[in-house]
């Protein structure tokens, strides 16, 4: 399974973009990048998937890089209510290879 | 979208006792998913259960000490058996979701377990 490598902390401001790296060097043909956000006495949620190039959804974008061996996960505008914990995960969904590991995640902090 | 619920949302337990965690689901799935969270840490995964069988353990948890039950498609119990202040964690169940072609996961709430 591909391991995950994140920064273990970020601060921001409100209406500032927000970009988390997360580094998978060793990242395989059939994994999918997904990342899922845990607000403190909640379960994670997952926010976006991706396998390549760029992904967009309401709440985020994902940038993948040719290669793949990494994804940044862009929060646009953030706001007071994106402070959490932000879990990047790679591995292969049909396989549920995915479902073993989380990495340490970001912590993003945004103050007003 | 699935919508999970645990039960007790949190309890305080004597160490030597066991205490039963509930999950239900409000549709039906396949495989549902026990993880552990230790204050300040991540995610770790307990075991998978599968409607019918034996659940399966990952490395560093047991049977005896985690046994799990999956009695259907919506429901799963996890029981944290002889608890030990080390048991203090949160403990959240999730299953299986997305759209066509690719798999995510939707959590539960957690159950938070002090063991004094």
């Amino acid at each position: 399974l591909a391991k995950t490598t994140q920064p273990i902390s970020m601060d921001s401001y409100e209406g500032q973009e927000v970009n988390i790296t997360c580094s998978h060097n060793n990242i395989a043909t059939n994994d999918y990048i997904t990342w899922y956000q845990q607000f403190p006495s909640q379960g994670p949620r997952f926010i976006i998937q991706g396998y390549k190039t760029k992904v967009t959804n309401e709440v985020a974008s994902l940038f993948i890089p040719a290669d793949r061996k990494s994804s940044t996960l862009s929060l646009p505008r953030v706001s007071l209510s994106d402070t959490a914990v932000y879990y990047c995960l790679v591995g292969d969904p049909v396989t549920g290879g995915f479902k073993t590991i989380f990495g340490a995640g970001t912590r993003l902090f945004v103050k007003a | 979208s699935a919508v999970i619920s645990q039960k007790p949302s949190r309890d305080i337990c004597q160490r030597g006792t066991s205490l039963t965690i509930q999950c239900q689901v409000d549709s039906q799935v396949t495989m549902m998913f026990w993880y552990r969270q230790q204050p300040g840490q991540s995610l770790t995964l307990i075991a998978t259960a599968n409607q019918g069988s034996e659940a399966t353990y990952e490395s560093g948890f047991v049977i005896d000490k985690f046994p799990i039950s999956r009695p259907n498609l919506t429901f799963s119990t996890l029981t944290v058996s002889n608890m030990s202040p080390e048991d203090s964690s949160i403990y959240l169940c999730s299953v299986e979701g997305g759209t066509s072609g690719a798999e995510t996961q939707y959590f539960g709430p957690g159950t938070r377990l002090l063991v004094l």
